[in-house]
Order: C-alpha cells, then structure tokens, then sequence
C-alpha cells in the first residue's frame, strides 16, 4: 500500500506566485522521519528537508516553508514568490523507524511548473 | 565533503546484452548504499540496498542484481536485460544505520533498452 501520497500531479504557476505541495503519510511507527526532494530537468534528486516526527516545529529556508501536522499526517510544503527555477518533480518522502536501514518510501511527486 | 559519482550518464543497449552500472562514494567510511529506479510517470523503486560490502538486501525480485566489493563501491548488473529494464537508475547513500539520515543522490544513469 502507497504510504506516501501526493495528489497533485501538476501545479502550474506564474512566477511570483505562492505554490504550496500537498504530502499525506501513513505509518504506524511513532518515530519517523519525513523529507522532501526536488528533482530538476538534470535528473539529480536534491535534499531539501528532514522532519523528525517528534517535532512538529513549522520551518522556513528562504522562500521555502514546511507546515508538518501530526494530527492530519501532512508534511506540505510552500514555494513562495516562485521563480521560474522553481521548476522541478519534487517528491516527498517517509522513513519509518522499524524499517530497517533507512530505506525512503517515495510519494509519486508532483511536477511544478513556473512559467514566466 | 562527501560526493557521490555514477556512470555512464547514459547508455543505450539492446535486449539481450549485459549492464554494469558503477556507483562511487567518497569522503565517508561504511555509508549504506542504494539503487533506485526511475520509469518514465516519475516513481522511484527501491531496487536494493546495502549496509556493508557483500551485504546486499533486494526490494524487489527482477532481472537485476548489485554487488558491494568494496566499501564504496555499488555495481548494478544484469546479465540479459529486457525493454522493461528501461529508465533512469539513481544511486544514493547515507551515513547510519536508522532513518534519520537524509539520503543523497548521484547524478543517475539513464538507460534504454531497445
């Protein structure tokens, strides 16, 4: 079963406009992690956050921003003022605690599209 | 610091031949070890992993296998592969042995079969 689901497939946007990325998750562990990837034309997934599930803390990078909701299971993020560099797969994904080794589950990602 | 290196970048075969895809980490000592496939519509697999030399975990059963020979070191091989074999190959890896580490990309090998 998908544990991680993004339901947009596509957003697409003009630039200087706020894009926000829906992620759902389930898991049964207590402790997991969460973590979001952008993945640009060029192929190479890119680090952009990790969540430990006993934070709940809201974060901000710079035009980025997190909103992780325990109660809802959500991890979603804001792209804010977009630019066209914005473009990208990003992927959200989970590692539960009892899974050994680290291994991510993926989300099927959803493409952003920036246009200017 | 840490980079990770795959290649090829992109390889074109046809159905039947052999594939070796190599997978390098430097800066770090014991990281685990990952392939990941990527088919055209976006999702990544997990294809295996691996937590030490010669210690190789598979996700899922398939035409493929992957060997550690040595600490930094990650190959993908088949020996006959299949159209279905198509897609973009990542490699990744982390520092520990839980999930709280982040895992870290190469640059990925995009293959076809024809």
């Amino acid at each position: 079963a998908q544990k991680v689901t993004q339901a947009q497939t596509e957003i697409s946007v003009v630039e200087k406009e706020d894009v926000t990325l829906d992620c759902v998750y389930e898991t049964r562990d207590t402790t997991y992690y969460l973590f979001w990837y952008k993945q640009p034309p060029s192929g190479e997934l890119v680090f952009l956050i990790r969540r430990n599930s006993f934070d709940e803390q809201n974060e901000i990078s710079g035009r980025y921003s997190w909103n992780f909701q325990k109660s809802t299971s959500s991890f979603n993020f804001t792209i804010t003022a977009s630019q066209v560099v914005d473009s990208a797969v990003y992927f959200c994904a989970l590692s539960e605690e009892t899974d050994s080794w680290g291994k991510l589950q993926f989300g099927a990602g959803t493409q952003v599209v920036v246009t200017p | 610091s840490q980079t990770i290196h795959q290649w090829p970048a992109t390889l074109v075969q046809p159905v039947g031949s052999p594939l070796s895809l190599e997978c390098t980490v430097e800066g770090t000592s014991n990281p685990n070890l990952y392939w990941y496939r990527q088919a055209a519509g976006r999702g990544l697999q997990l294809l295996f992993y691996s937590v030490g030399i010669g210690q190789i975990s598979s996700e899922v059963p398939q035409n493929l296998s992957a060997s550690r020979p040595q600490d930094r070191q990650f190959i993908l091989s088949s020996k006959k592969l299949l159209l279905s074999d198509s897609g973009f190959y990542l490699c990744a890896w982390n520092p520990g042995t839980s999930g709280s580490y982040e895992q870290y990309f190469g640059p990925g090998t995009r293959l076809t079969v024809t």
